[in-house]
């Protein structure tokens, strides 16, 4: 059975702190994505990594994929009200994903 | 807008009723997804299909549940006999066959039941 952890489940933090979210497993991924979802909305994606080692940057967004492709991290910058919202992980193994239980990110004002 | 769209966004329906979802995926993505999602958890994969074929179905989908694709575009999940256990979002997923697979949701559509 394919199965995603994350942590933490929660994290409230200030306005310009910087935070980093994990995403673990015990098996290996040939992609993963990392999506962020709003209250009453769908998830909306935000990368997809393939390689092992890979990162990737999306503005004050910092993906990294593990080398063993069984892990992933994400850090943001600065963070900043809008970025408040449930992040998921999900891995891709041959036609079906898994995802990850989520992080429900609060950024305070 | 990921251009999935799902009616209705909200559904309040009576216990022991049927209810029935419908899913647009984008036109050239060939492959849809059908998952659930309780308050504070992660989608689980309910089932998906490849064109009109149904290829995979959960066990989370009993024998109340039943999605169709007709003509290999639109989708509709319909659940019979509703129970107050079947309260969710239901989101639906459209993937394009090829390269990197990557889901595109639609935004979903609150169920409850009462």
């Amino acid at each position: 059975t394919q199965l995603l952890e994350q942590s933490p489940q929660f994290l409230s933090i200030q306005e310009g702190e910087n935070l980093t979210v994990y995403c673990n497993s015990s098996s290996v991924f040939s992609s993963l994505q990392w999506y962020r979802q709003e209250p009453g909305e769908g998830p909306v994606l935000l990368v997809t990594v393939v390689t092992g080692g890979e990162v990737k940057k999306l503005k004050r967004l910092t993906f990294q994929f593990g080398d063993a492709r069984k892990d992933s991290s994400l850090h943001i910058t600065a963070a900043q009200p809008g970025d408040t919202g449930l992040y998921l992980c999900a891995g891709s193994y041959g036609q079906n994903f898994v995802f990850g239980p989520g992080t429900r990110l609060s950024v305070l004002p | 807008d990921t251009g999935v769209s799902q009616d209705p966004r909200h559904k309040i329906t009576k216990r022991g009723q049927n209810v029935t979802f419908r899913c647009d995926p984008i036109s050239e993505h060939n492959r849809l997804y059908w998952y659930r999602q309780t308050l504070g958890q992660g989608p689980e994969f309910l089932t998906y299909f490849q064109n009109e074929a149904q290829l995979e179905k959960s066990r989370l989908l009993s024998d109340r549940f039943s999605a169709e694709r007709p003509k290999g575009s639109f989708s509709t999940l319909e659940i019979q006999r509703t129970e107050q256990g079947d309260s969710a979002m239901y989101l639906c997923a459209s993937i394009r066959q090829g390269g990197i697979t990557e889901a595109f949701f639609g935004q979903g559509t609150r169920l409850t039941v009462v």
